[in-house]
C-alpha cells in the first residue's frame, strides 16, 4: 500500500508565485520521521528537511515552509515568491520506527512532483 | 558532517557486463547501507538494505543474484550489477545509517546514473 501520497504530478507557476505541495501519509507507527527532498535535473537528492512526528511545529526556512498536521497526516511544503531556481522535482519521503528497529533510516519516497518555475 | 560519497556519478557498459557501484561514509561509520533504483520519471524504490559483515536483505522483486551488494567495512558498501542489460538502466542511490542514530540514512550518495548499452 502507497505510504506516501503526493497528488500532485506537476504544478507549474510563474515566478514570484507561490506554491503548496501536498504530502499525506500513512502509518501505524506512533514514532516516525517525515523528509522533504529536492531532486533537480542533476539527480543528486538535496535535503530539506526532516520532521519527527512528535514536532508538530510549523517551520519556516527562508523561502520554504511545512506544515505538519498529525490529526490529517499530511506535511505539507510551501514554496514562497518561487524563483527558477526552484524548478525541480520534491519528495516527501517516511522513516518510520525508531533508532533501534530495523526499518530505522529506510525511506519510503511519494511518488515526487515536478514544480515548473517560469521567469 | 555526515557525509556519503558515491562513485562513479556516470557509467555507460555494454550489455552483458558487470558495472560495480561504491558508497562511501566519510565522516561517521555506517552500520547499515541503503540502495535505491529511480527510473526515469518516477520516485525511488528501495532495493535493499545491508549491514555490515553480513548479508544484504532485498526488497521483494529484486534478484539478489543480479545486484550484489557487498558491506565489508564500516565505511564502505559496493553495489554490483551483474550481467548487466538495458533494462537495467536507471539511477541508482544509496544513503548510510550510522552508530548511535547518526545521519538517520537522510543524506545521499549523489547517485550514479547507469546506461547499458
Amino acid at each position: 500500500a502507497q505510504k506516501v501520497t503526493q497528488a500532485q504530478t506537476e504544478i507549474s507557476v510563474v515566478e514570484k508565485e507561490d506554491v503548496t505541495l501536498d504530502c499525506v501519509y500513512e502509518t501505524r507507527d506512533t514514532t516516525y520521521y517525515l523528509f522533504w527532498y529536492k531532486q533537480p535535473p542533476s539527480g543528486e537528492l538535496v535535503f530539506l528537511i526532516r520532521r519527527n512526528s512528535f514536532d508538530e511545529q510549523n517551520e519556516i526556512s527562508g523561502r520554504y515552509s511545512w506544515n505538519f498536521q498529525k490529526s490529517t497526516s499530511s506535511f505539507n511544503f510551501t514554496i514562497t515568491a518561487s524563483q527558477v531556481v526552484d524548478s525541480a522535482v520534491y519528495f516527501c519521503a517516511l522513516s518510520e520506527g525508531e533508532g533501534t528497529t530495523d526499518s530505522w533510516g529506510k525511506l519510503q519516497f511519494g511518488a515526487g512532483t515536478q514544480v515548473v518555475v517560469t521567469p | 558532517g555526515a557525509v556519503v560519497s558515491q562513485h562513479p556519478s556516470r557509467v555507460i557498459c555494454k550489455s552483458g557486463t558487470s558495472v560495480k557501484i561504491e558508497c562511501r561514509s566519510l565522516d561517521f561509520q555506517a552500520t547499515t547501507m541503503f540502495w535505491y533504483r529511480q527510473f526515469p520519471k518516477q520516485s525511488l524504490m528501495l532495493m535493499a538494505t545491508s549491514n555490515e559483515g553480513s548479508k544484504a536483505t532485498y526488497e521483494q522483486g529484486v534478484e539478489k543474484d543480479k545486484f550484489l551488494i557487498n558491506h565489508a567495512s564500516l565505511t564502505l558498501s559496493t553495489l554490483t550489477v551483474t550481467s548487466a542489460h538495458p533494462e537495467d538502466s536507471s539511477f541508482y542511490i544509496c544513503s548510510a545509517r550510522g552508530m548511535g542514530g547518526a545521519n538517520y540514512g537522510y543524506t545521499f550518495g549523489s547517485g550514479t546514473r547507469l546506461t547499458v548499452v
